[in-house]
């Protein structure tokens, strides 16, 4: 299948700080990639659904101004935790999906987990 | 109510045992089906798509499509302890849009 190279792996930052979080597709095209958070046990939850050269479209409880998120090419899509707090310590994933094929398959980065002091 | 409902479990099972997964579903509008397996603080890996009712097998594994009654199966066959991890059914509807997850069902297969 194809490949979704996320990065970091892990992070620690102090409260107030700013983290940064990439999403790769390796060896395909992806004009749109979806943003997850994942607390403990629990499932996913669709943050943001990124589309290269346009806004993100955010679900609804989701702060556009708190999660940044920038796909400025067919390959890369970042998110950014602004001003972070304890509060948005969780796991993150992205995912993407092929632009060259119909199907539905998504496919996941290894996910970040992000953790606020 | 959910579009799609699973039983978190946890679901526990002896090496070798045959292991039954499920989701029910209720938008009729779902016509792609998957399922994901997912480690501990990994991402969700995927294991199975299908597009159509009926069975589609994948050396252990058996995914099962019944869209009469909107219910799907994931079979695990000659259970591993590598296995262990967390399954989560996922469905679309088509057109490059987002998909919709179930809670996950937690699988341990002990030795």
């Amino acid at each position: 299948g194809a490949v979704v190279s996320q990065h970091p792996s892990w992070v620690i930052c102090k409260s107030g700080t700013s983290v940064k979080i990439e999403c790769r597709s390796l060896d395909f095209q992806a004009t749109t990639m979806f943003w997850y958070r994942q607390f403990p046990k629990q499932s996913l939850m669709l943050m943001a659904t990124s589309n290269e050269g346009s806004k993100a479209t955010y679900e609804q409880g989701v702060e556009k101004d708190k999660f940044l998120i920038n796909h400025a090419s067919l390959t890369l899509s970042t998110l950014t935790v602004t001003s972070a707090h304890p509060e948005d310590s969780s796991f993150y994933i992205c995912s993407a999906r092929e632009d060259r094929v119909t199907n539905e398959k998504l496919f996941f980065g290894s996910g970040t987990q992000l953790s606020v002091l | 109510q959910k579009e799609v409902e699973q039983d978190p479990g946890p679901l526990s099972v002896p090496e070798g045992a045959i292991v039954s997964l499920n989701c029910t579903y209720s938008n009729s509008a779902f016509q792609y089906f998957m399922w994901y397996r997912q480690y501990s603080r990994k991402g969700p890996e995927l294991l199975m798509y299908t597009y159509s009712s009926g069975n589609k097998e994948d050396g252990r594994f058996t995914a099962q499509v019944d869209k009469s009654s909107k219910y799907i199966s994931l079979f695990i066959r000659d259970s591993q302890p590598s296995d262990s991890a967390t399954y989560l059914c996922a469905m679309g509807k088509g057109g490059g849009n987002k998909l919709t997850f179930g809670t996950g069902t937690q699988l341990k297969v002990e030795l």
